[in-house]
């Protein structure tokens, strides 16, 4: 078992859609969430991070977590053409390592 | 967000030389800084995690002989790739982070090409 899983897509939506990526992790030391967003050919940019159980709001997004469920998800509200992209999520594990997921791309379509 | 700063972004070298590849955060001290590596389309591998002062952790299957990391501050890290070989080839990125409990921010990356 891979220690954070996602779906690699793509995942296609509507311009002004919602946009669901999931995430599971297999480490229960796991401490800290994270969730980047990375272009072609570009290193990361950090969208959110969450520590504690339940949602995260930051404008058109929001992390939730679930720790007995060992799952943490991305909502994008309103969902534009440029968010299109690889959306990344991280897990810091009880070791400090962050361990990242293999992506999902994300296709908005105008 | 914190700003870290990777060079250089881009780099060509022959096969057996060595590269160095530096990480600095610009305007916070970074306690821990991390290093990954990508291969086309695929995701981020943790290859080693540094801390200031101190030796840094490599993950299974990376040579420490090979890719050599310094984190001689704390605002500086560096990657060496020695005797670089065209299976070298790949994007190394680095992150760095105040607290290894709370969120990392990445460099801008470095595209390394071994011919």
């Amino acid at each position: 078992q891979k220690e954070v899983e996602q779906n690699s897509g793509p995942l296609s939506v509507p311009e002004g859609a919602i946009a669901s990526l999931n995430c599971t992790y297999s480490d229960r030391g796991s401490q800290s969430f994270f969730w980047y967003r990375q272009y072609s050919g570009k290193s990361p940019e950090l969208i959110m991070f969450i520590y504690s159980n339940g949602d995260k709001e930051d404008g058109r997004f929001t992390a939730q977590l679930n720790k007995a469920s060992q799952y943490v998800s991305l909502l994008i509200r309103d969902s534009q053409p440029s968010d299109s992209a690889t959306y990344l999520c991280a897990v810091r594990t009880g070791g400090f390592k962050t361990i990242f997921g293999a992506g999902t791309r994300l296709f908005v379509k105008a | 967000g914190a700003v870290v700063s990777q060079h250089p972004s881009r780099v060509i070298c022959k096969s057996g030389t060595s590269v160095k590849i530096e990480c600095r955060s610009l305007d916070f001290q970074a306690t821990t800084m991390f290093w990954y590596r990508q291969f086309p389309k695929q995701s981020l591998m943790l290859m080693a995690t540094s801390n200031e002062g101190s030796k840094a952790t490599y993950e299974q299957g990376v040579e420490k002989d090979k890719f050599l990391i310094n984190h001689a501050s704390l605002t500086l890290s560096t990657l060496t790739v020695t005797s670089a070989h065209p299976e070298d080839s790949s994007f190394y990125i680095c992150s760095a982070t105040r607290d290894p409990r709370t969120e990392a921010f990445f460099g801008q990356g470095t595209r390394l090409t071994v011919v």
